[in-house]
């Protein structure tokens, strides 16, 4: 089956600096890459929407230049929160679509997720 | 604004019953309907997935979907502890840029 990794796996950082969060489709092609991110007891929120080659679309209320993406490859997806704050820890989860595929298919695969920690 | 209800939970059930776990969606657009099963700490795992009105089975799950009702639940039978997670209801709109919009989830505990 179609295998998502992300890495880190966790991560703890100190308020005010970045972290990437990389995200890879492992056997398969993506075309688009969704990252989502869940709070405890919380269902996912999808922040963003990411296309190989083109600018990712935030959802509403996303502070793009806080949470940058980029999709730099069709198995490679990033996301870098800038300056975190202890109020971004969370469990950040990207999931992939794979490529080729009819839109009314199933055929998004989910990342293990990352658990960040800001301090 | 498209939504996905899931209103009842947590369910606790005796091991070896039947889990019955309900979710209700907003728009009528919606045509792809997802179950995931959520392990503390871990990723959502897909369970099953349904589009047409009706029963669908596999092994020990049955999703069930209803859309002049609007809703969709899943069935787990003879319930193990192992079954004891979050179940998410997750609802797709076929589009160009459709996207997976997620319930709360339900908590299933299963009782040895």
């Amino acid at each position: 089956g179609a295998v998502v990794s992300q890495h880190p796996s966790w991560v703890i950082c100190k308020s005010g600096t970045s972290v990437k969060i990389e995200c890879r489709s492992l056997d398969f092609q993506a075309t688009t890459m969704f990252w989502y991110r869940q709070f405890p007891k919380q269902s996912l929120m999808l922040m963003a929407t990411s296309n190989e080659g083109s600018k990712a679309t935030y959802e509403q209320g996303v502070e793009k230049d806080k949470f940058l993406i980029n999709h730099a490859s069709l198995t490679l997806s990033t996301l870098t929160v800038t300056s975190a704050h202890p109020e971004d820890s969370s469990f950040y989860i990207c999931s992939a679509r794979v490529k080729g595929l009819p839109l009314f298919s199933y055929e998004q695969y989910f990342g293990p997720g990352t658990r960040l920690t800001v301090t | 604004q498209k939504e996905v209800e899931q209103n009842s939970g947590p369910l606790s059930v005796p091991e070896g019953a039947i889990a019955s776990l309900n979710c209700t969606y907003s728009d009528r657009g919606s045509q792809s309907f997802f179950w995931y099963r959520q392990y503390s700490g871990k990723s959502p795992e897909l369970i099953m997935f349904i589009y047409s009105n009706g029963d669908k089975e596999d092994g020990r799950f049955t999703a069930q979907l209803n859309k002049a009702s609007q809703y969709v639940s899943l069935l787990i039978r003879d319930s193990q502890p192992s079954d004891s997670a979050t179940y998410l209801c997750a609802v797709k709109y076929t589009g160009a840029n459709s996207k997976l919009t997620f319930g709360k989830g339900i908590t299933l505990s299963v009782r040895p």
